[in-house]
């Protein structure tokens, strides 16, 4: 396994502008994960992927946050219109279906909003 | 929903001092619980789980027992060391596994 890969490690922007983050999973896990933790917090789940399949996104997740994972590889986060209350850590995680309970986290995209 | 609650950090110990981190959780159905540990500057990392009621997770020197009849899965180990500093987390997921759900973590820092 190469492990969960996450780019960029860091993104820093301003209010008002548009980000898009990407996650390269481990090669045949077919479920992938989006979490954002925050400082001091646990990780909150947003979104996840069966293959090419969002089959679910939390409430945490507004309208201006979209994910895809088009081929069922790799997946992007975008955030339209940051704000300030999006800065957080962005994690991908990923896991094989029908494989053991365990996620493999990536190292995560730390987003700041200016 | 389900929910899990970890006692607050910093945890501060001595080198070789005994470490209990509680967690306690509610759920529907059978969740399986996990406790994942992210050192300084890496990924979330699985340290132990249980999948089923008084299973006994164990890894590297810690434990962690699955009670269902006090909704707990606390994390022990007998002698801690420097190397254990990180911050712990408790996790759940529902039956199935469809997505873990966290508590807020707690900070271990270990002396020598």
């Amino acid at each position: 396994d190469t492990g969960v890969s996450q780019n960029p490690r860091h993104k820093i922007t301003k209010r008002g502008q548009n980000v898009t983050f990407r996650c390269d999973p481990i090669s045949e896990h077919n479920r992938l994960y989006w979490y954002r933790q925050t400082l001091g917090q646990g990780p909150e789940f947003l979104t996840y992927f069966q293959n090419e399949a969002q089959l679910e996104k939390s409430r945490l997740l507004s309208d201006r946050f979209s994910a895809e994972r088009p081929k069922g590889s790799f997946s992007t986060l975008e955030i339209q219109r940051t704000e300030q209350g999006d800065s957080a850590m962005y994690l991908c995680a990923s896991r094989r279906d029908r494989g053991p309970e365990k996620l493999f986290f990536g190292s995560g995209t730390q987003l700041s909003v200016l | 929903g389900n929910s899990v609650t970890q006692m607050e950090g910093p945890v501060t110990l001595s080198e070789e001092a005994f470490l209990t981190i509680n967690c306690t959780y509610t759920a529907t159905g059978y969740p399986s619980l996990f406790w994942y540990v992210q050192y300084p500057g890496e990924g979330l990392q699985l340290l132990l789980k249980a999948t089923k009621a008084d299973d006994k997770g164990s890894n590297k020197g810690f434990e962690a027992t699955y009670r269902k009849e006090t909704t707990s899965f606390h994390l022990e180990k007998g002698s801690v060391q420097v190397s254990d500093s990180a911050v712990y987390f408790c996790a759940l997921s529902s039956t199935g596994f469809q997505k873990l759900v966290f508590g807020t973590g707690t900070r271990l820092l270990v002396s020598p």
